[in-house]
């Protein structure tokens, strides 16, 4: 597609469910990231990916995240268990290839944790 | 570890006029990259600039210029003529590359006519 996709746009779910957060690229690029920004604050590195493996998930904040990609392409954030200080918008990036120096960034998931 | 300061939640700037967004980083990386995002109310995260530690020269991108002082550990994002549209969150942030960028907690500008 022409720019990095998000989906669902909105997500409410009840504390305690799992959520799976969704991140279509931009077709070719082979890095992907993923942010968590929570409200009013700057974003927090979660997990990237160069091609389907990911050297860096220092930023996942609990076992209860976990990110997984296929194909090159789609990438899908899953919280398990998901908590009240979940709530945040995740965004997702994509880049032609891992140690660049530009970033697309799609438009988020608002996740809202009841 | 990096940090990325931006002092200035908010800024209001008149159409036309410039204006400057401050940003200091704290790093022990030799080597290193500055960042420009803005945010509009949309949501998306937009690159604007890029300042390597190394280059010479302060970036440019059109209206957008980044103000980079080493010795002093600042990477001040100075936009030009300011529009309407560029009333948005602004994020300054750093790396080595895009792989793992630390970002300050950003600064709100309003244009006003």
């Amino acid at each position: 597609g022409a720019g990095v996709s998000q989906s669902p746009s909105n997500k409410v779910t009840e504390k305690g469910k799992d959520v799976e957060l969704r991140c279509d690229p931009i077709s070719g690029h082979t890095a992907l990231y993923w942010y968590r920004q929570r409200l009013g604050q700057g974003l927090e590195f979660l997990i990237y990916f160069q091609g389907n493996s990911a050297p860096d998930k220092s930023g996942l904040p609990s076992d209860r995240f976990s990110a997984e990609r296929t194909g090159e392409s789609v990438s899908t954030l899953t919280i398990q268990r998901t908590q009240q200080e979940d709530s945040a918008v995740y965004l997702c990036a994509s880049s032609r290839t891992a140690g660049n120096t530009e970033a697309f960034f799609g438009q988020g998931t608002r996740l809202t944790v009841v | 570890a990096q940090k990325i300061t931006q002092t200035q939640p908010g800024m209001f700037v008149q159409e036309k006029e410039a204006v400057t967004l401050d940003c200091t980083y704290d790093t022990s990386d030799p080597s290193y990259g500055l960042f420009w995002y803005k945010q509009p109310s949309s949501g998306e995260m937009i690159f604007l600039i890029y300042q390597g530690s190394y280059d010479q020269q302060n970036a440019t991108e059109g209206r957008y210029s980044l103000n980079f002082q080493k010795a002093r550990k600042s990477a001040n994002l100075v936009i030009s003529a300011s529009q309407l549209g560029d009333s948005a969150m602004y994020f300054c942030a750093s790396g080595y590359n895009t792989d793992k960028l630390i970002f300050g907690t950003g600064t709100r500008l309003q244009v006003f006519p």
